[in-house]
């Protein structure tokens, strides 16, 4: 299956401060989703990226993906508390790989 | 909507010994996943069944791990005998298209082997 490298792996911000994780693979991704993560509970599905360039906006969060369909990323302006958790990249199966393979996450505590 | 439902939702063994999980998706649903998530990494895929067929095994380790989804609805995971490092949660998620497509996933089971 496809690789994708997440980073960084834990992110400290105070409340208000923007946050952005990013997703970058060596190869060309058919497309990306995103998944957040609360601790304890399970991941969620926030985003589906598919075109070249492509950008999407939830709110205060804003997702892209790269021209090259190689990297993508994920920022949050002016964080709350209420985004706490774990937010994981996730390479959507092509035709050759079936399988959802997610990145390593990165871990975001907002301190109040 | 009801969302996917897992049970048990913890579940404390010793290794060598046997555990079974279990999960229902949503109604509807044709593709079911079961993921392991060890702590601190991302879910990992185990197994994916398309309807009552398996899709994709390969990260299964078939001589411990089994899965089966006999009926097209609800599966069942098992692992037998366990090992210190099967101790993770374990995700079961279903989607509506084939293989394709937003995932949902259920609370998970926190399997411990002691």
């Amino acid at each position: 299956g496809q690789q994708v490298m997440q980073i960084p792996q834990y992110q400290h911000v105070q409340e208000g401060e923007d946050f952005t994780t990013y997703c970058n693979s060596s190869t060309t991704l058919s497309n990306i989703q995103w998944y957040k993560q609360r601790p304890g509970g399970h991941p969620v599905f926030l985003i589906q990226l598919v075109k070249s360039g492509e950008v999407k906006k939830q709110k205060r969060l804003t997702f892209q993906f790269g021209e090259a369909k190689k990297n993508s990323s994920l920022h949050i302006t002016a964080t709350q508390t209420t985004d706490v958790g774990t937010y994981f990249c996730a390479v959507g199966p092509d035709g050759s790989a079936r399988q959802l393979t997610f990145g390593s996450g990165t871990q975001l505590t907002v301190l109040p | 909507e009801a969302g996917v439902a897992q049970s048990p939702r913890y579940k404390i063994i010793e290794k060598r010994q046997s555990v079974a999980f279990w999960c229902n998706p949503i109604s509807g649903h044709a593709t079911l996943y079961w993921y392991q998530q060890i702590l601190g990494q991302g879910p990992k895929l185990l197994i994916q069944f398309q309807n009552n067929g398996v899709v994709d095994d390969s990260q299964l380790p078939k001589d411990r791990f089994s899965a089966e989804r006999l009926k097209g609805v609800d599966s069942t995971l098992k692992i037998q005998p366990a090992k210190l490092e099967d101790s993770a949660v374990y995700l079961c998620a279903s989607s509506p298209g084939a293989g394709e497509g937003t995932q949902y996933f259920g609370p998970g089971t926190r399997l411990t082997v002691t």
